[in-house]
C-alpha cells in the first residue's frame, strides 16, 4: 500500500495567519491527491480534488499544490471556521486508498 | 439534495456479527462506486471497502479482508457492509461515501465528494 504522510500532526495559529500542511506519499502518485478538512463530530467534507483544484464551493483562501511525492495544502489567512483537522489522500491506487494521518489546527 | 444515510451500528462481542446499511438519494446510485471509511476513536481516516456502480468490483484494506463483505442494491439505492469475526480494533465510526469522478486534461480523478453522517460500531465483552 501507498503511505501517506503529513506534517506536523498539529499546529497552533492564529485568525489572520497562513498556513501550509505537508503531505508526503510512499512513492509517485502525480496529482492524484485530495484534502478534506473534518471539524469535532461531524464527516469530513473535501476541499481540494486532484492536488490543486477547488471544490465548489470551497472558499479560494484553501490552495493545493504538488505533484509526484510531495503536496501542500495551504490557507492563506486563517479563519474562525478553518480550526479543524485536515487529512490529504492519495487516490492512485483504487484498489487501496489510504489517508495521510491528519493535522489539527488550533487557535494559538 | 445528495444525501447518504447510514444505520446498522451498534455494540457487538468479539467474533460477532453486524451489517451496515448506507441508503442514498438526490443522485443516480448506479452512476457512482461507492466506498466505506472508518474512524476509530480519536484517531484518523481508514478507507475500509470499495464497490463499482455495477458491483462487478470490490476492494479491501488487508485489515478487513476476508472478514468484511461489500454490496449494493441498486434497485434500493443501499449500500452494504457485512462484518464478521469483529475485534476491538474494528471499533470505529463508519462513513459511508460516494466515489465522484471528474475528468482534468481528459484523465479521470476521484474523490469522496459526499458523506453519510456516520454509524457507530462498537466491538466489545
Amino acid at each position: 500500500d501507498i503511505q501517506m504522510t503529513q506534517s506536523p500532526s498539529s499546529l497552533s495559529a492564529s485568525v489572520g495567519d497562513r498556513v501550509t500542511i505537508i503531505c508526503r506519499a510512499s512513492q509517485s502518485i502525480s496529482i492524484y491527491l485530495n484534502w478534506y478538512q473534518q471539524k469535532p463530530g461531524k464527516a469530513p467534507k473535501l476541499l481540494i480534488y486532484a492536488a490543486s483544484s477547488l471544490q465548489s464551493g470551497v472558499p479560494s483562501r484553501f490552495s493545493g499544490s504538488g505533484s509526484g511525492t510531495g503536496f501542500t495544502l495551504t490557507i492563506s489567512s486563517l479563519r474562525p471556521e478553518d480550526f479543524a483537522t485536515y487529512y490529504c489522500q492519495q487516490s492512485y491506487s483504487t484498489s487501496g486508498l489510504t489517508f495521510g494521518g491528519g493535522t489539527k489546527v488550533e487557535i494559538k | 439534495e445528495v444525501q447518504l444515510l447510514e444505520s446498522g451500528g451498534g455494540l457487538v462481542q468479539p467474533g460477532g456479527s453486524l451489517r451496515l446499511s448506507c441508503v442514498a438519494s438526490g443522485f443516480t446510485f448506479t452512476t457512482y462506486a461507492m466506498s466505506w471509511v472508518r474512524q476509530a476513536p480519536g484517531k484518523g481516516l481508514e478507507w475500509v471497502s470499495g464497490i463499482s456502480g455495477t458491483g462487478d468490483s470490490t476492494y479491501y484494506a488487508d485489515s478487513v479482508k476476508g472478514r468484511f463483505t461489500i454490496s449494493r442494491d441498486n434497485s434500493k439505492n443501499t449500500l452494504y457492509l457485512q462484518m464478521n469475526s469483529l475485534r476491538a480494533e474494528d471499533t470505529a465510526v463508519y462513513y459511508c461515501a460516494k466515489d465522484w469522478i471528474t475528468r482534468i486534461r481528459g484523465v479521470p480523478h476521484d474523490a469522496f465528494d459526499v458523506w453519510g453522517q456516520g454509524t457507530m460500531v462498537t466491538v466489545s465483552s
